[in-house]
């Protein structure tokens, strides 16, 4: 079955490390997105990616980086310079300008 | 802010009652999507209605956009326990002569259905 899949569902780490989140998808779409959730509040975009090596900023990218060597995988990694990182993350993939999106089940990241 | 806004926060109903969400958003669209999220699950898309429709149906979903107001309900008639579930409206931002489609969401609709 085609789908997204992140993981690990749940993380957990200690402040000051970086850790890297997976996103894979076999849809064969060419764009992928980050999100955020935090309680109570919307998605908020922190990168996309319409192609191969090429992705952009969203609206709160500081403190994240992601790549994107292969169409299949899009991951991301939060640093040690993201001020408040224990949040929910989804990932999602669409075909390009179709601006429909499929959501992986996302992975709980937890920063002590 | 293109972001949409969900009213209620919360709806709580029993099983076979209808419910009824409204999204309330700031900027021209070119279309509207309504999503669902199971708790702990990533979000699953519903239905999209285009800035040109008035009205959509999907099964027992039914949902209207209104440009002039800026605004969109989604309405499920007879609902069930399994319908529990948060709901978003998004819109989106396409630029012009451009493919990117970014969505902005809102914060939710939390429904609860008794049975």
């Amino acid at each position: 079955d085609g789908g997204i899949t992140q993981s690990p569902k749940y993380l957990f780490r200690k402040e000051g490390q970086n850790v890297t989140l997976s996103c894979e998808q076999n849809l064969n779409h060419d764009a992928m997105y980050w999100y955020r959730q935090d309680p109570g509040q919307g998605l908020r975009l922190i990168y996309y990616s319409q192609i191969v090596n090429d992705f952009q900023k969203g609206d709160i990218a500081e403190g994240y980086s992601v790549s994107r060597e292969k169409k299949e995988s899009f991951p991301l990694t939060v640093t040690s310079a993201q001020k408040n990182p224990t949040a929910f993350y989804l990932c999602a993939s669409s075909i390009l300008g179709d601006g429909l999106l499929h959501f992986g089940n996302g992975t709980r990241l937890t920063v002590t | 802010s293109q972001q949409g806004e969900e009213d209620p926060q919360a709806l709580s109903i029993q099983e076979g009652e209808n419910a009824t969400m409204n999204c309330s958003y700031k900027t021209s669209i070119n279309n509207l999507q309504w999503y669902r999220q199971n708790s702990g699950r990533g979000l699953v898309h519903l239905i999209l209605i285009r800035s040109n429709e008035r009205e959509k149906h999907s099964g027992r979903l039914r949902v209207t956009l209104d440009t002039s107001k800026k605004s969109s309900s989604l309405l499920i008639t007879a609902s069930r326990a399994a319908d529990t579930a948060s709901y978003f409206c998004a819109t989106d931002a396409y630029n012009r002569g451009s493919t990117l489609g970014r969505l902005y969401f809102g914060r939710g609709t939390q429904l609860t259905v008794w049975p």
